[in-house]
């Protein structure tokens, strides 16, 4: 069974700060990883990641898959307010083209 | 580009009774999915629809749980009849393509959610 695993489970810190989320995975005939943050109830896009080392940015946001090592990590720097969310890790694969499997999310609460 | 429509956005019902759920995915999106959010973990897959062929259907409760997506664009998924467990926020998904040579296709937007309470 395809698994995704998240950690820390949530995460406090303040206004300014780096944080980083962790997402580990075991899913058979793996095709890509991604980012979502979720606030209230939509999920939203942030990154898809197929290929290992190649990092992905957006603004103070980033993200990096190992694929040997089979997790991901997402940085937020300088950390706002507005940072405050659930950010979810998915990823596809397993028999089904398209099927994603999420992970438990990390809940993120940004300080003033 | 309007995102993905879901309708109604919270619905509060008695155990045993049926509800139905509506979602209309973004223009052009040939793949559409259903999603069941419990509390404090992330979205499970119900049911992935390929234009109005099912895709994966592996963890749909089919003895309670029916969707459908007759002519390919908006998608309906019922309860009949709901459990207490059934509550949740379901989320509804759409994409350009379930998997092409363009993997940015298969990127999934999400609508809003319908909160479910079953009492």
């Amino acid at each position: 069974e395809d698994k995704v695993v998240q950690s820390p489970l949530s995460l406090v810190v303040h206004e300014g700060d780096t944080v980083t989320l962790n997402c580990s995975y075991e899913v058979t005939n793996f095709r890509s990883l991604l980012w979502y943050k979720q606030e209230k109830k939509a999920p939203t896009f942030l990154f898809m990641l197929t290929s290992s080392g190649i990092e992905k940015k957006s603004g103070r946001l980033s993200s990096i898959l190992d694929k040997k090592e089979l997790f991901s990590i997402l940085n937020i720097t300088a950390t706002q307010t507005g940072d405050s969310a659930i950010y979810l890790c998915a990823v596809g694969g397993g028999t089904s083209y398209g099927k994603l499997t999420f992970g438990q999310g990390t809940i993120l609460t940004v300080h003033p | 580009e309007a995102g993905v429509a879901q309708s109604p956005r919270y619905k509060i019902i008695e155990k045993r009774q049926s509800v139905a759920f509506w979602c209309n995915p973004i223009s052009g999106h040939a793949t559409l999915y259903w999603y069941q959010q419990i509390l404090g973990q992330g979205p499970k897959l119900l049911i992935q629809f390929q234009n109005n062929g099912v895709v994966d259907d592996s963890q749909l409760p089919k003895d309670r749980f029916s969707a459908e997506r007759l002519k390919g664009v908006d998608s309906t998924l019922k309860i009949q009849p709901a459990k207490l467990e059934d509550s949740a926020v379901y989320l509804c998904a759409s994409s350009f393509g379930s998997w092409t040579s363009n993997r940015e296709s298969n990127t999934q937007y999400f609508g809003p959610g319908t909160r479910l309470t079953v009492l």
